[in-house]
């Protein structure tokens, strides 16, 4: 089955412990993203990447970093978690850029 | 930098009706705009997605038009059903990568 699966899908941590979210999809498309949804402001967009070693920042890329070292996989890392990160992240994913853009089901983020 | 205005915030309408959803965008070079839906805790479903060069583009009961010189897109539902109920986003795309979503419009059907 074609989907964009994210893990985990919730996770409770503590200010300033290094934590992964896991992106992966099995589609074999080139493109894919991360975003944050929250209360109000809607979903924003993180990083991206248009293919292999080829990151961008979005329009809210303070605090995340993101690697894309093979097709399939795009983890989002939050070096150091503040509580203004307490959020719902999903990833997408794309054929290319332009194209339809496929979700995972959500990481429901809360740093205490 | 692109802004996405959707309206109206919030939308209840009797089961069967006809029903359009608004969405207006700032930058109009954009290579594509596409619709979602949303259920509440749920990730997003691509619904349509209209190319840059086309003026509208039909799904079933969907149907959604871009003008987008104008830099205006509508989503017609047609015979709504409670199971219309959800958050519909309106995303325009560049061809670069980057994705402005509007906050949505919330749509409740009532049987």
């Amino acid at each position: 089955e074609a989907q964009v699966t994210q893990n985990p899908r919730y996770l409770i941590t503590v200010t300033g412990k290094k934590l992964t979210v896991t992106c992966s999809q099995n589609m074999n498309h080139e493109y894919m993203s991360w975003y944050r949804q929250d209360p109000g402001l809607g979903l924003r967009q993180i990083y991206y990447s248009m293919n292999v070693e080829v990151t961008d920042k979005g329009d809210v890329p303070e605090g995340y970093k993101v690697s894309r070292k093979e097709k399939r996989n795009f983890p989002l890392i939050l070096e150091s978690p503040s509580p203004n990160q307490t959020s719902l992240y999903f990833c997408a994913s794309s054929l290319r850029g332009w194209n339809t853009q496929y979700f995972g089901p959500g990481t429901r983020l809360t740093v205490l | 930098k692109q802004e996405v205005t959707q309206i109206p915030a919030a939308l209840s309408v009797p089961e069967g009706e006809n029903l359009v959803l608004n969405c207006s965008f700032t930058d109009s070079a954009i290579y594509n705009l596409q619709w979602f839906r949303q259920d509440p805790g749920k990730g997003l479903t691509s619904l349509l997605l209209i190319q840059s060069s086309q003026r509208e583009q039909t799904s079933g009961r969907l149907n959604a038009s871009l003008d987008k010189s104008s830099g205006r897109s509508t989503l017609y539902i047609a015979a709504s059903q409670p199971g219309d109920s959800a958050t519909y986003l309106c995303v325009p795309n560049t061809n670069a990568g980057k994705s402005t979503f509007g906050d949505g419009t919330t749509l409740t059907v009532k049987p």
